[in-house]
């Protein structure tokens, strides 16, 4: 059974940092592009980053971009999201998502961020 | 990049047909095959209903349906169930290498 398990959420101060992991298994994560999206309390879902198969390329939103950075260790099946400089905006439940043709056919759970003083 | 737009709420008794709008530009929905549909039930992972336009994954009811045409996409579903009842959003890819979704449409079965 294909599963994404996102951790690492919680609530940070603004200004702060959080990495966020996301586990695959059921799968071989070498063979797929992932995702990160975003929505925040009650409002629509958010594109925030990709990265291709051997990690050599990325993508941002540019909301993210200069703050956040996706990452991934095929050996250990996990996707990771270094969040830097964190805003009260960027309050979401975050999900990974495996990509099938520029879409995402698997997601995880979510994982909620909360940046709050 | 804005959100592509999507009808803020549709509804339909169950049986009929409703189709739900995803307009965008021609830098993203007018110009890839890249459009895809998703269901998200309240408090729940979205669920991907259609990819390439048209393309239904594995396990998903023939009662979705995804076109487009120009600058807008649209996703129909017919013979409408209860279970049909949640949040719709529209994706598509970018001529910036990004990804844009819609802003949302409420699914309610009367």
């Amino acid at each position: 059974e294909v599963q994404l398990v996102e951790s690492g959420g919680g609530l940070v101060q603004p200004g702060g940092s959080l990495r966020l992991s996301c586990a695959a298994s059921g799968f071989t994560l070498t063979n797929f592009w992932i995702h990160w999206v975003r929505q925040a309390p009650g409002k629509g879902l958010v594109w925030v980053s990709r990265i291709n198969r051997d990690g050599s390329y990325t993508n941002y939103a540019d909301s993210v971009k200069g703050r956040f950075t996706i990452s991934r260790d095929n050996a250990k099946n996990t996707v990771s999201l270094q969040m830097n400089s964190l805003r009260a905006e960027d309050t979401a439940v975050y999900f990974c998502a495996r990509d099938l043709t520029n879409s995402q056919d698997f997601w995880g759970q979510g994982i909620l961020v909360t940046v709050s003083s | 990049q804005s959100a592509l737009t999507q009808p803020a709420s549709v509804s339909g008794s169950p049986g009929q047909s409703i189709t739900i709008s995803c307009s965008g530009t021609n830098s993203d929905v007018g110009h890839y095959k890249y459009v895809s549909w998703y269901q998200q039930h309240p408090g729940k992972a979205p669920k991907l209903m259609i990819y390439d336009v048209s393309n239904r994954p594995s396990g998903v009811s023939n009662r979705f349906s995804g076109s487009k045409s120009g600058n807008t996409a649209s996703l129909t579903i017919s013979g409408l169930q209860a279970e049909d009842e949640a949040d719709y959003y529209c994706n598509s890819y970018t001529r910036s290498t990004t990804y844009v979704f819609g802003t949302g449409t409420k699914v309610t079965v009367l």
